[in-house]
């Protein structure tokens, strides 16, 4: 089975906080992703990461950085948290390669107030 | 246009009816094709895959049309534990490749 881990599944935090969400898999996959997800907007890639200490900008990065210092864990900063990003936050992996099936880790809901 | 559209529903209906969803999608150059589930506040889950030749698993079975660029997905004999929201999923090759999620279709099933 696959498994993906996310370091919260529920998160309240203040504005202007610093908000750190962490994805771990123990699939060796080299592909990472974060999304966002709101009601009537779907899943919208935040950033996506091919590799160790690589990432790539997804649809909408603004206000969000990632880090990945070990192909296991892929980290999701919000450096100065705003009540707009309060929402459902999924991490997903896939094998390398660009045809291949994502799978999702339980995801953190985040609430800014 | 959005890349992935899918009927938003709900679909309501009694346990053992078949119902059909289908997906529509823009870039003819889509390679790969997914169907999957998601739970109220849980994550998305992987269903099945949409091979061109079709594909089905027990009770549900999908296919690929590419003239027409839809994918549909056949839920037979539905059961109340059925009820989730399906996710359409696409991935197109635009400069690179990307996957594209349609924003579902909620399916409510009825005892």
């Amino acid at each position: 089975d696959v498994k993906v881990t996310q370091s919260s599944r529920y998160l309240v935090k203040r504005t202007g906080e610093k908000v750190f969400l962490e994805c771990v898999q123990d699939m060796d996959h080299e592909n990472m992703f974060w999304y966002r997800q709101d009601p009537g907007l779907g899943l919208r890639l935040i950033y996506f990461s091919y590799d160790v200490k690589m990432k790539e900008k997804g649809d909408i990065p603004e206000g969000y950085s990632v880090s990945r210092e070990k192909k296991e864990r892929f980290s999701l900063i919000l450096e100065s948290a705003s009540t707009n990003q309060t929402s459902m936050y999924l991490c997903a992996i896939s094998r390398r390669g660009d045809n291949y099936e994502q799978y999702f880790g339980p995801g953190t809901r985040l609430t800014v107030t | 246009r959005k890349e992935v559209e899918q009927d938003p529903g709900p679909f309501n209906v009694p346990e053992g009816a078949t119902v059909a969803f289908n997906c529509t999608y823009s870039n003819s150059a889509s390679q790969s094709f997914f169907w999957y589930r998601q739970d109220c506040r849980k994550e998305p889950k992987l269903l099945m895959s949409v091979y061109s030749s079709g594909n089905e698993d027990g009770r549900f079975t999908a296919q690929l049309n590419r003239a027409s660029q839809y994918i549909s997905l056949l839920i037979r004999d539905s059961k109340l534990s059925d009820s989730a929201t399906y996710l359409c999923v696409v991935i197109a090759k635009t400069g690179g490749f990307k996957t594209i999620f349609g924003a579902g279709t909620r399916l409510f099933v009825k005892a």
